[in-house]
Formats: C-alpha cells, sequence, structure tokens
C-alpha cells in the first residue's frame, strides 16, 4: 500500500517533443506528490508538486495530471530539452505517517538533440 | 527552501569501518530525514531524525548499523557502522522547512566500501 509505481524505466526523446511520466499508487491517504529531478552526483530537487484537490499543476515547461479516482499521476514536460536529461522521481506522502516521503523508482530521461 | 550541507561528499572505506556523515541546515527545521539511495536505484528513507530524541527507523534499518544524533534543530549526524560493500550507496539528508512539507535534499554522501 505505500508503494508509488512508475513508468517508464527509461525514455528518450527528441528535443522540443513531449516527455510523459506516469506514477500511480494505492494508498487512498496520499495526499501530496511531488516531482523530483536529479541531475549525475547530485542530490534530488523538488520540481513540482500537486495536492489532490486540483487535477493540474502547470510550471513553465512542466506539468503535473493528476487523477485521483484512477489513483495516478503524471509528469509532463513539453518542448523537451536536452538540459533536462535527467532522473526523475515522483513521490506521494500522508501527513498521516509523518509526511514521510515514498519514491518512485525512477524515469532515466535522455533529450536527443 | 533551505540550504543543506553534507559532509564529506564522498568517501572510499574500507570494510569493517564506520564513517559518520555530517547534514548542516542554515536555518532550524523540525522534520530531518536520511535516505539511502542505492546504485542506480531510488531512494529508500532510513529513518527521521528526531531533536532531543532517538530516531524513529523504517523497517528494515536498525539503530545499532546506522545510528542517528540530532543535538538541535540545524544539525543531525548519520553513522555507518560496520560497512560492507553492500553499504556502498549515496546516503542523503532531506529536511522540510515548511508547513507545506516540501521536502529538499543536500547533495548526499556517495560512499564507496572496498
Amino acid at each position: 500500500q505505500q508503494q508509488v509505481k512508475q513508468s517508464p524505466q527509461s525514455l528518450i526523446v527528441q528535443k522540443g517533443g513531449i516527455s510523459i511520466i506516469n506514477c500511480a499508487y494505492e494508498n487512498t491517504a496520499f495526499d501530496y506528490f511531488p516531482w523530483y529531478q536529479q541531475f549525475p552526483g547530485k542530490g534530488p530537487a523538488l520540481l513540482i508538486a500537486i495536492r489532490p484537490d486540483v487535477s493540474e499543476k502547470k510550471e513553465g515547461r512542466f506539468t503535473i495530471s493528476f487523477n485521483k479516482s484512477a489513483k495516478q499521476f503524471s509528469l509532463h514536460i513539453m518542448d523537451s530539452q536536452p538540459g533536462d536529461s535527467a532522473t526523475y522521481f515522483c513521490a506521494a506522502s500522508t501527513l498521516e505517517y509523518g509526511n514521510k516521503l515514498v519514491f518512485g523508482a525512477g524515469t532515466i530521461l535522455r533529450v536527443k538533440s | 527552501s533551505a540550504v543543506i550541507s553534507q559532509k564529506p561528499s564522498r568517501d572510499i572505506c574500507q570494510r569493517g569501518t564506520s564513517l559518520t556523515i555530517q547534514c548542516q541546515v542554515d536555518s532550524q527545521v523540525t522534520m530531518m530525514f536520511w535516505y539511502r539511495q542505492q546504485p542506480g536505484q531510488s531512494l529508500t528513507l532510513i529513518a527521521t531524525a528526531n531533536q532531543g530524541s532517538e530516531a524513529t527507523y523504517e523497517s528494515g534499518f536498525v539503530i545499532d548499523k546506522f545510528p542517528i544524533s540530532r543535538p538541535n534543530l540545524t544539525f543531525s549526524t548519520l553513522t555507518v557502522s560496520n560497512m560492507s560493500p553492500e553499504d556502498s550507496s549515496i546516503y542523503l539528508c532531506s529536511v522540510a522547512p515548511l508547513a507545506t512539507g516540501e521536502l529538499f535534499f543536500g547533495e548526499g554522501s556517495r560512499l564507496t566500501v572496498l
């Protein structure tokens, strides 16, 4: 119930294309869903996050879509750039469990120029 | 946000030895966590570092192997004890300084155990 399942494991996108990464969860108590971006040798950096009271959140080229009934959420990167090449992690947490984040397995994104 | 400094950034250690990782935050934070990221893997929570009391460990992690100190609201240490090659990982300190629960990470400490 504490798992967050992330797909795909890796993704190759052409420059200017749309990158889409999907996550699914089981625990309906989860109430916070962030996405993290990690470059090699660096710690994960918070990219964008959403709470279940909205179905979509957009920040620049990054959009989270959230489907509460399906227990799924996804990250869309519009106009993908080579600089977006990184590992992306979805995560979820709930106040019930002290806001501890449970992470997905990660997606390695490579944007080809 | 919060600025998190970890030391050491990387180290190569011998089997059977112990290493202490330090985490310093530029502001007082209530919630501080330690995560492990094994090579090419996701992040797994080791424990919550509680100020003034014993750390709270997740399933599969024990205090004897990963003792944690939290003497104040800006500092914590994680010790990896009696290391084996399986302990080779990145260890990450993270904090949630805001009421929103957003979690920020340090750069991590990359340990290689020979």
